[in-house]
């Protein structure tokens, strides 16, 4: 099956630690992207990828990392720099950025919490 | 730039009753909009998008969406309100080489 997956689901971090969240798609889609969810927020786009190894930043940016050395692969890494990283966090991938082939598929999700 | 905007941030319906969720992009070119629902602790899944063609939109579970321009709207509706509804619904507006950028969200609860 085509999809998008997310490891892990649950993740715990202390505090000055950098953690890496994976997100795969086998869609062999171009466009990858990492959004942050936070209660009564919506989704906030934190950086995104429109071909192998190139990256855009979103709105929230600061605190964050990401690398697109591969179509079906697109990690983010929270550093110790994010002041505020406990939240749910969503990959999603399209065909390509923009118009109609920006229908975004996601993953299941990662729940980052800072102890 | 563009924008969208979901009109109240939670709604209650009891089961059998239409379901009205509302949408409002602002758009300086003619938009593709989307509609995504998300049940807890779940990734967001397309119900439906319009791309420029009929402006009646039908999607899954029985949702539909109209394209009003003149409205500059794009409400979800659903006849029929289901308790597997229960979901957080997003509207999203995209233009030709732009981002997607979505609404803050609407959390529809249903009574039995």
């Amino acid at each position: 099956d085509g999809g998008i997956t997310q490891s892990p689901k649950y993740l715990f971090r202390k505090e000055g630690q950098n953690v890496t969240l994976s997100c795969e798609q086998n869609l062999n889609h171009d466009a990858m992207y990492w959004y942050r969810q936070d209660p009564g927020q919506g989704l906030r786009l934190i950086y995104y990828s429109q071909i192998v190894n190139d990256f855009q930043k979103g709105d929230i940016a600061e605190g964050y990392s990401v690398s697109r050395e591969k179509k079906e692969s697109f990690p983010l890494t929270v550093t110790s720099a994010q002041k505020n990283p406990t939240a749910f966090y969503l990959c999603a991938s399209s065909i390509q950025l923009g118009g109609a082939y920006n229908e975004q598929f996601f993953g299941p999700g990662t729940r980052l919490t800072v102890l | 730039a563009q924008s969208v905007t979901q009109l109240g941030s939670h709604v209650s319906v009891s089961e059998g009753a239409l379901v009205l969720l509302r949408c409002n992009y602002s758009s300086s070119v003619p938009p593709y909009l989307f509609w995504y629902v998300q049940y807890p602790n779940q990734g967001l899944q397309l119900l439906l998008k319009y791309t420029s063609a009929a402006t009646l939109v039908k999607g899954i579970n029985g949702f539909e969406a109209e394209f009003k321009k003149s409205e500059t709207s794009f409400h979800l509706t659903k006849p029929s309100a289901h308790m597997s509804d229960a979901a957080e619904y997003f509207c999203a507006v995209t233009r030709n080489t732009d981002k997607l950028i979505f609404g803050t969200g609407t959390r529809l609860q249903v009574f039995p």
